[in-house]
């Protein structure tokens, strides 16, 4: 089975503060993607990357940065995390149709 | 620009119907289409993958159908139960103007089983 896991399930951060999201997957996926999910708002996509140190911005990368330096893990960045950056945070890993999901992070921004 | 719609937003039935699920998306040129559960507070889980040459997918109790000349796809439910109580969600694999693939996400249906 495709496991995708993320480092932290519940996570509470100043205004202010660098936040790190991790994901990592352990069927060599080429595809990842780190999405937030919103009330009313659906999932919208923040940035994927389809290699190693490839990325590419999705819909709403502002505020966020990315890294990728091993296949199997991709971070998600809050440069100066900011309360509007409350939200869920989900990453998917896919190869090469279908994605595969991780429990997701609920990060709070106080 | 694509834009996927899921339309109830929120359903309740009673134990043992048989209910469809709608999504539709605006530009039929897509490579597949995902549908996903979701649980409170939960990531999603991959329920059926239907791939654009194909008109339907089965699993169990679920059965998932693509149009795309009408960019419709339905999931179908059989004999419901409590236990399928969750959020619905359809996600279309759509290619990007840098060659690239993304998917993008209905906001769901709301759905409750009653006992």
């Amino acid at each position: 089975d495709v496991k995708v896991t993320q480092s932290s399930r519940y996570l509470v951060k100043r205004t202010g503060e660098k936040v790190f999201l991790e994901c990592v997957q352990d069927m060599d996926h080429e595809n990842m993607f780190w999405y937030r999910q919103d009330p009313g708002l659906g999932l919208r996509l923040i940035y994927f990357s389809y290699d190693v140190k490839m990325k590419e911005k999705g819909d709403i990368p502002e505020g966020y940065s990315v890294s990728r330096e091993k296949k199997e893990r991709f971070s998600l960045i809050l440069e100066s995390a900011s309360t509007n950056q409350t939200s869920m945070y989900l990453c998917a890993s896919s190869h090469p149709n279908e994605q595969f999901f991780g429990p997701g992070t609920r990060l709070t921004v106080l | 620009k694509q834009e996927v719609t899921q339309i109830p937003a929120a359903l309740s039935v009673p134990e043992g119907e048989n209910l469809v699920l709608n999504c539709s998306f605006t530009d039929s040129a897509i490579y597949n289409l995902q549908w996903f559960r979701q649980d409170p507070g939960k990531g999603l889980t991959s329920l059926l993958l239907i791939q654009s040459s194909q008109r339907e997918q089965t699993s169990g109790r679920l059965n998932a159908s693509l149009d795309k000349s009408s960019g419709r796809s339905t999931l179908y439910i059989a004999a419901s139960q409590p236990g399928d109580s969750a959020t619905y969600l359809c996600a279309v694999r759509t290619r990007t103007t840098s060659g690239t693939y993304k998917y993008i996400f209905g906001t769901g249906t709301r759905l409750k089983v009653l006992a």
